[in-house]
């Protein structure tokens, strides 16, 4: 089955400064990678997805690349504010299944 | 609230009780999903439904789980004698997939918060 590793594992930058988080995939099937953004105790979020046809997605101050192959994809935060501080997970999605999800990155941007 | 909701948030019980879940999807979502999450990981699938069909069951669902979705709308999961080791976050995510499309955007519910003693 599916494997997502996530890199790393905690972060912690200046505000305005940027954040970049790694993932890779192991199944060469996977085609859809979503990002999600859970605050403490309060369910995922979607922040930005991208399909195996497209390298890169932009949304606002939110990026994300894809490298189908080397299998890996990144979420890139530019200009961070104290309030992107939470837990950031990538997944991973082969065809029409379930998500397989990498084990978190705790973000926190010092103000 | 058009969102996926979920009930109870909490829940408290004492080892070797059964427990029951409910998620409410989207409600023109045909796909639902329950996924497991303890502290500190990232969600891990259990199990999902297109329509009333349980197309796909993760090794981690043991016989003490069962999920069902009877009339395509709402689903419920139970365990079954519970073990401490069943204590986690349950979340429910919905989405809308196309007959010949890709899978869709999946939603997720606030969870259920599960304590066994």
């Amino acid at each position: 089955g599916e494997n997502v590793e996530q890199h790393p594992s905690t972060l912690s930058v200046q505000e305005g400064d940027s954040a970049v988080i790694k993932c890779t995939y192991s199944d060469s099937a996977s085609n859809y990678f979503p990002w999600y953004k859970q605050e403490l105790g309060k369910r995922p979020q979607l922040i930005i997805d991208i399909r195996s046809n497209v390298g890169e997605k932009k949304d606002q101050r939110i990026a994300v690349t894809l490298n189908k192959t080397a299998k890996h994809f990144s979420l890139h935060i530019t200009e961070t504010q104290p309030e992107d501080s939470a837990v950031y997970f990538c997944a991973a999605m082969a065809g029409r299944r379930a998500l397989t999800f990498g084990s978190g990155t705790r973000l926190q941007v010092q103000p | 609230d058009t969102g996926v909701s979920q009930d109870p948030r909490h829940k408290i019980t004492k080892r070797g009780q059964n427990v029951t879940f409910r998620c409410d999807p989207i409600s023109e979502h045909n796909r639902l999903y329950w996924y497991r999450q303890t502290l500190g990981q990232g969600p891990e699938f259990l199990t999902y439904f297109q329509n009333e069909a349980q197309l796909e069951k993760s090794r981690l669902l043991s016989d003490r789980f069962s999920a069902e979705r009877p009339k395509g709308s709402f689903s419920t999961l139970e365990i079954q004698r519970t073990e401490q080791g069943d204590s986690a976050m349950y979340l429910c995510a919905s989405s809308l997939v196309a007959l010949a499309g890709p899978g869709g955007t999946q939603y997720f519910g606030p969870g259920t918060r599960l304590l066994v003693l």
